[in-house]
């Protein structure tokens, strides 16, 4: 069982270049989210989906749009990168009720130069 | 809307000693409670829930918290800690019916010293 797989796992990017990181889930969760990690901050919300079609602003949303085509993918995507937006980037994904456990990809590790 | 202090953003300890690793939130509705752990250059993984009824939660490698609802703190203990158990604890709180959307803390480096 795979559980949340993330790509790429790093990537360093210069100012103003785009990217998407993705983010793909086995396990039929209808909940899937972004969350990037700073230190002293602790995870931020970024975006969320509670289903296919379906997503929201977190916390933390500018600069970065989402997409649900699928349940099973998450795909996050920086249109213009900058210096601001580096930062280790996870993706989760759970059921919808909230009393169940998340499961966290391993993550992915920007830097924008 | 929903918050997490964590206050302690690093707890270093020798090995066998105790530790409590403390979070209050913040909420206006009913919350679950969780605390995760990341290992270095890993994801998140769950320790530990707290949904409803006894406020005592147990994790199979020997923490526990304790949900207290006057003092809205769910703090994290182990009775003796081991060098394996040095990590980041994050605590997070996702209100009942809510989707699913988890607030974390800012976390707390566990430093397990031999």
């Amino acid at each position: 069982n795979a559980g949340v797989t993330q790509t790429p796992k790093f990537q360093v990017l210069k100012t103003g270049q785009s990217m998407t990181l993705q983010c793909a889930q086995d396990m039929n969760h209808e909940y899937m989210s972004w969350y990037r990690q700073d230190p002293g901050m602790g995870l931020r919300l970024i975006h969320y989906s509670v289903g296919a079609g379906i997503t929201d602003q977190g916390e933390v949303p500018n600069g970065y749009n989402v997409s649900r085509s699928t349940t099973e993918d998450f795909p996050l995507r920086l249109l213009s990168a900058a210096p601001s937006q580096t930062s280790v980037y996870f993706c989760a994904s759970s059921y919808y009720t909230g009393d169940t456990e998340a499961f966290f990809g391993q993550g992915t590790r920007l830097t924008v130069v | 809307a929903q918050s997490v202090t964590q206050l302690d953003s690093q707890v270093p300890v020798f090995e066998e000693a105790p530790v409590e690793l403390r979070c209050n939130y913040s909420s206006s509705v009913s919350v679950y409670l969780f605390w995760y752990v990341q290992y270095p250059n890993q994801g998140l993984q769950l320790l530990l829930k707290y949904l409803s009824g006894s406020t005592l939660v147990e994790s199979i490698n020997g923490f526990e918290a304790e949900f207290n609802k006057s003092q809205t703190s769910f703090h994290l203990r182990k009775p003796s800690v081991h060098i394996s158990d040095t990590a980041e604890y994050f605590c997070a709180v996702s209100g009942s019916g809510n989707t699913g959307k988890l607030i974390f803390g800012q976390g707390t480096t566990l430093q397990v010293k031999p």
